[in-house]
């Protein structure tokens, strides 16, 4: 089993609609992160949550929220999803105590907004 | 604004050649990541650099550090068509996991 888990892994909704992507891991890090990838663009980090309590605005926050249920869940909604929502979602853990610790990556979730 | 830039963004390369691609970060930063990304697939992470002059290989691939250039390299030697994928490399903007990607760079090797 995937140590980082994202469900769902492809999800098709309509304009408007409210979606949830789950994030799990089994890796026992503190530090977790949901990523975007569009073509041409790399990766930019939407969210990221160093703990628990812990949760921060990364890079394109706009249209995004998101909740750690738990040290080893992070999820990401959209309230109201629009096609430019259309994407692949990462989400990403790490271990804070160890600096330098390499970034896990979840086998990604691919969103269509029609 | 941290920006990453990865040159270039595309590389067709023929078996057993070698060839360098070079990511340029525009602020300062001692911790840079090499990622693969085979299409549709998850990030395979290749290297984590953490100190200027820092330096790592595995198989053919070798990956450097200058920070004070804010430079970065993944060199590829004598290519395989197995090495056919995306690459990426990624600024750490925080000690941890605010990574900036740069756009990738597309590497197909051919016979």
């Amino acid at each position: 089993d995937a140590d980082v888990t994202q469900t769902p892994r492809n999800r098709i909704t309509k304009t408007g609609k409210r979606i949830m992507l789950e994030c799990s891991q089994t890796k026992g890090h503190d530090r977790m992160y949901w990523y975007r990838q569009d073509p041409g663009l790399g990766l930019r980090l939407i969210y990221y949550s160093f703990d628990v309590k812990d949760i921060n605005k990364g890079e394109i926050s706009d249209g995004y929220s998101v909740s750690r249920q738990a040290q080893a869940k992070f999820s990401l909604s959209l309230e109201s999803a629009i096609p430019n929502q259309t994407a692949l979602y990462f989400c990403a853990t790490s271990d804070g105590r160890n600096s330098g610790n390499t970034i896990y990556f979840g086998e990604g979730s691919w969103l269509t907004v029609v | 604004e941290l920006k990453v830039e990865q040159n270039p963004l595309f590389l067709s390369m023929q078996e057993g050649k070698n060839y360098t691609i070079y990511c340029n970060y525009s602020t300062t930063s001692d911790r840079l990541y090499w990622y693969r990304q085979d299409p549709g697939k998850s990030l395979e992470s290749l290297f984590v650099l953490l100190s200027n002059g820092a330096v790592k290989q595995e198989g053919r691939l070798m990956a450097s550090l200058d920070t004070k250039a804010r430079l970065s390299t993944l060199h590829i030697t004598a290519a395989v068509h197995d090495l056919s994928a995306t690459y990426f490399c990624a600024v750490d903007t925080y000690q941890g996991g605010k990574l900036i990607f740069g756009q990738g760079t597309e590497l197909s090797v051919k016979p």
